[in-house]
């Protein structure tokens, strides 16, 4: 079945660092692709709708000059947080659409990354 | 906008005892519903999905879900549980299939021996 990566599943950064998250679908295209924050014992939200070749679209409350997010190609998207604080300590999963017909279409998860802020 | 309401935040059941973990929807179009399973510190897993036709869908792992228009719910059973499926379950809803997710705030399944 289809299958999506995540790179690093967890990092550890000091306060004020930026780190980047890579999303991958490894074995089909996906011209969009969504990214979601879960803090500890809670559910997803959205945070952003990543497109390829255009800009990112962002959820109410979400920086988007924090959060920066390049869909660089089909397969490819990246979530940069940048100058991370420990608030930003969270698991963040991406998503993307196996496309069929736009009513049997599949979203495939990531397996998540683990955002340590000290 | 869609909202997804999970009545449980925990189940507690012992192995090989049926369960039911509920969920209730709201949206003013019509909706693609999910149900996604959440081992500790790792992505999702789709467990079923409805988009459309028989009101009873199979999923993974021996469970199933009934969607109920009228009540506006899509409860998730399964008749007999194992250790194995303590886990988080979230239901989610989705006005199409290449849009995002709609997630309620799941359900913590612990499977008891």
């Amino acid at each position: 079945g289809a299958v999506v990566s995540q790179h690093p599943s967890w990092v550890i950064c000091k306060s004020g660092t930026s780190v980047k998250i890579e999303c991958r679908s490894l074995d089909f295209q996906a011209t969009t692709m969504f990214w979601y924050r879960q803090f500890p014992k809670q559910s997803l939200m959205l945070m952003a709708t990543s497109n390829e070749g255009s800009k990112a679209t962002y959820e109410q409350g979400v920086e988007k000059d924090k959060f920066l997010i390049n869909h660089a190609s089909l397969t490819l998207s990246t979530l940069t947080v940048t100058s991370a604080h420990p608030e930003d300590s969270s698991f963040y999963i991406c998503s993307a659409p196996h496309t069929g017909t736009p009513s049997t279409d599949t979203q495939y998860f990531g397996p998540g990354t683990r955002l340590t802020v000290l | 906008a869609q909202s997804v309401t999970q009545l449980d935040s925990q189940v507690p059941v012992f192995e090989e005892a049926p369960v039911e973990l509920r969920c209730n929807y709201s949206s003013s179009v019509s909706v693609y519903l999910f149900w996604y399973v959440q081992y500790p510190n790792q992505g999702l897993q789709l467990l079923l999905k409805y988009l459309s036709g028989s009101t009873l869908v199979k999923g993974i792992n021996g469970f199933e879900a009934e969607f109920n228009k009228s009540q506006t719910s899509f409860h998730l059973r399964k008749p007999s549980v194992h250790i194995s499926d303590t886990a988080e379950y979230f239901c989610a809803v989705s006005v199409g299939g290449r849009r995002a997710l709609t997630f309620g705030s799941g359900t913590r399944l612990q499977v008891q021996p």
